[in-house]
């Protein structure tokens, strides 16, 4: 199975700062790579996938990036609303498999 | 709109088989996948498996041989099934509309999730 590391396991952030949120696969997975939001209770949310491709309706803050088997999520400007888990997840070979998860809290 | 709302038992037994229910509207069954997601509380997400939308499945190796996916494109509804239920199992359980682009996967509309407690 393909290892998703993500890093770091929790952030605080102020509000307006910059966030990177990293995601390290055991193996290449050519891009094919998501990211999802999930707030308290809620169910997750897509915000990005092909690593880099912005979800219609997801703020222009929120970026991806990355090739090979490394990858990120990037908040250009922390929001109230950003408060949240993030995930990264791959399709590039069964078992489809998670990122642990960041805790991203407002500072 | 696209929505997916999961229905099930919220207490079984060990040892007991599960079954859940997706109900979808917004899209076909025939046009898209759709894929079971389980969290246990406090926890992570793990893949359980995908039907496509030609009816063909894909399941995770760590629950394939208690779980079946299956549907029922009049009703525009996906069923999850799984045997010899342990506490482990316990946890919410989503299903999600699953795209399988030319080149790219992704989850793009998730259900509310449905909590089930495995417990003696």
């Amino acid at each position: 199975d393909i290892q998703m590391t993500q890093s770091p396991a929790s952030l605080s952030a102020s509000l307006g700062e910059t966030v990177s949120i990293e995601c390290l696969a055991s193996e290449g997975i050519s891009n094919d790579l998501a990211w999802y939001q999930q707030k308290s209770g809620k169910s997750p949310q897509l915000l990005i996938y092909a690593a880099s491709r912005l979800q219609d309706g997801v703020p222009s803050r929120f970026s991806g990036s990355g090739s090979g088997t490394r990858y990120s999520l990037k908040i250009s400007g922390m929001q109230p609303e950003d408060e949240a888990d993030y995930f990264c997840q791959q399709s590039y070979k069964y078992p489809l498999t998670f990122g642990s998860g960041t805790k991203l809290e407002i500072k | 709109q696209v929505q997916l709302k999961e229905s099930g038992p919220g207490l079984m037994q060990p040892s007991e088989t599960l079954s859940l229910t997706c109900t979808v509207s917004g899209f076909s069954l025939t046009s898209n996948g759709v894929g079971w997601v389980r969290q246990p509380l406090g926890k992570g997400l793990v893949w359980m498996g995908t039907i496509w939308a030609g009816g063909s499945t894909n399941y995770n190796s760590a629950v394939q041989s208690r779980l079946s996916i299956s549907r029922d494109t009049s009703k525009s509804q996906v069923f999850l099934k799984m045997n010899s239920l342990q506490p482990e199992d316990t946890g919410t359980y989503y299903c999600a509309r699953h795209i399988r682009g030319s080149f790219y996967w992704y989850f793009d509309f998730w259900g509310p999730g449905t909590m089930v407690t495995v417990s003696s």
